[in-house]
């Protein structure tokens, strides 16, 4: 079945490093990707998106590209800050299985 | 503030019991999802709504029941409670279509004592 493989936390990393969080995918056909956000004691918000090969899906200095050759989907920020720190899920969807996440990736930033 | 409300934040009870999450999603949006997260299991899908119709199940136990109602919102049913439970409950809700990603509630928190 469709399933999501993202690295395992936790990242800690010093204010202003530069980030890659891994994420691949396992699917039929064409799943839409995403990648959420989640804050302590909030819920999930969606950071960005690509529901087709090569697309790239940018916001809040986050982006991702949508790579079908070898089905990832990774994360990257050029200057991470403190406010960044939270748990980032990967995710697809596919139109035999919803949204599907990955387990998590906890982020700690260092000032 | 997402516009997804659930309710409530917090609950404790006892093993055996029942309780009732409810749900208001976003204005517009006539899908909503109930997903489980725990710290060994990650976030499950339990149940997917769609104006008021069952669209699709996932990893719901027999125990535990979903409706949405006219007005969209939805309740999350938890009966039979075992320690196991515990977790936090989120609701999501988007405009019909999965492929555009959902909008998440900030989730109640179950404690089962």
């Amino acid at each position: 079945g469709d399933s999501v493989t993202q690295m395992e936390g936790p990242v800690t990393l010093s204010e202003e490093a530069f980030l890659t969080i891994n994420c691949t995918y396992t699917a039929t056909g064409y799943p839409s990707l995403f990648w959420y956000v989640q804050y302590p004691g909030e819920g999930l918000q969606l950071l960005l998106k690509a529901t087709k090969a090569d697309d790239k899906g940018s916001n809040k200095g986050f982006e991702a590209t949508y790579r079908k050759e070898t089905t990832s989907f990774h994360l990257e920020k050029g200057s991470v800050q403190v406010s960044d720190s939270a748990v980032y899920f990967c995710a697809l969807y596919s139109s035999a299985s919803k949204i599907i996440f990955g387990s998590g990736t906890r982020l700690s930033i260092r000032p | 503030d997402s516009g997804v409300t659930q309710t409530p934040k917090h609950l404790i009870t006892a093993t055996g019991q029942r309780v009732t999450l409810r749900c208001s999603p976003r204005s517009g949006d006539l899908s909503v999802y109930w997903y489980q997260q725990s710290l060994d299991q990650g976030l499950q899908f339990l149940i997917q709504y769609y104006n008021g119709e069952e669209r699709a199940k996932g990893n719901i136990l027999e125990r535990f029941s979903a409706q949405q109602f006219p007005d969209l919102h939805s309740e999350l049913n938890l009966s039979s409670l075992e320690l196991g439970d515990s977790a936090l409950y989120f609701c999501a809700s988007s405009v019909g279509g999965d492929w555009s990603g959902y909008t998440f509630g900030s989730g109640t928190r179950l404690t089962v004592v």
